[in-house]
């Protein structure tokens, strides 16, 4: 079966230039989460998606990023106005439903972002 | 705000032999489930074991296991029989119901033949 998938694999992009990054969920899986991991970093969470309910979208570090949701599948991280220190990879993950906090969180790939 | 510490940014161990991960957290929370996560250099996140913290006895997956010290607040990985492919990122986490996981800075495992 399918896991969670991502795209690109990697993105190269100036300073100033908006980005859009892309997470497809595990197929019926209800909740959706985006991390990211600087170099030599722990994972830090930026959003999470539950169902119908309001993100929480707490972890998000500035404006400039953004995260929307459609038909509770696919899943686009916006980040506008791209800086430096948004290099990064950031990670999807999904899983069946939360909470329970239970719940295994399925990873995709990651996007690997550099911004030059 | 819960944190995550693991204090061992790299550990070594050879093959065969055993080798133990430490976590701490920080939490006022009394339910909550703690979590080990394996990242190889293909990036990709990868369950090890869970526990929830309700539970005493601690949790184990084949040559993995844990020592759950809740008071202590103490959650450290077992590795035993070491093969080269744990060679790895271990990230420890946290997770409360409703919240996503909070990971530690994580500790890179290398495995010498």
């Amino acid at each position: 079966g399918a896991g969670v998938s991502q795209s690109p694999s990697n993105k190269v992009t100036e300073k100033g230039k908006d980005v859009e990054l892309r997470c497809d969920p595990i197929s019926g899986h209800t909740a959706l989460y985006w991390y990211r991991q600087s170099l030599g970093q722990g994972l830090e969470f930026l959003i999470y998606f539950q169902g119908n309910s309001a993100p929480d979208k707490s972890g998000l570090p500035s404006d400039r990023f953004s995260a929307e949701r459609t038909g509770g599948s696919v899943s686009t991280l916006t980040i506008q106005r791209t800086q430096q220190e948004d290099s990064a990879v950031y990670l999807c993950a999904s899983s069946v439903e939360g909470p329970p906090a239970w719940d295994e969180q399925f990873f995709g790939p990651g996007t690997r972002l550099t911004v030059l | 705000a819960q944190t995550v510490t693991q204090s061992q940014p790299e550990m070594s161990v050879q093959e065969a032999e055993t080798v133990t991960l430490s976590c701490t957290y920080d939490t006022s929370e009394s339910d909550y489930y703690l979590f080990w996560y394996k990242q190889p250099p293909s990036r990709q996140m990868i369950l090890v074991i869970r526990q929830e913290a309700y539970k005493q006895q601690n949790a184990t997956e084949n040559r993995f296991s844990v020592n759950f010290q809740k008071a202590a607040k103490s959650f450290s990985l077992k590795i035993s029989d070491s093969q080269l492919g744990d060679a790895a990122m271990y990230f420890c986490a946290y997770r409360r119901s409703g919240y996503a996981l909070n990971f530690g800075k994580g500790t890179s495992l290398l495995v010498t033949p």
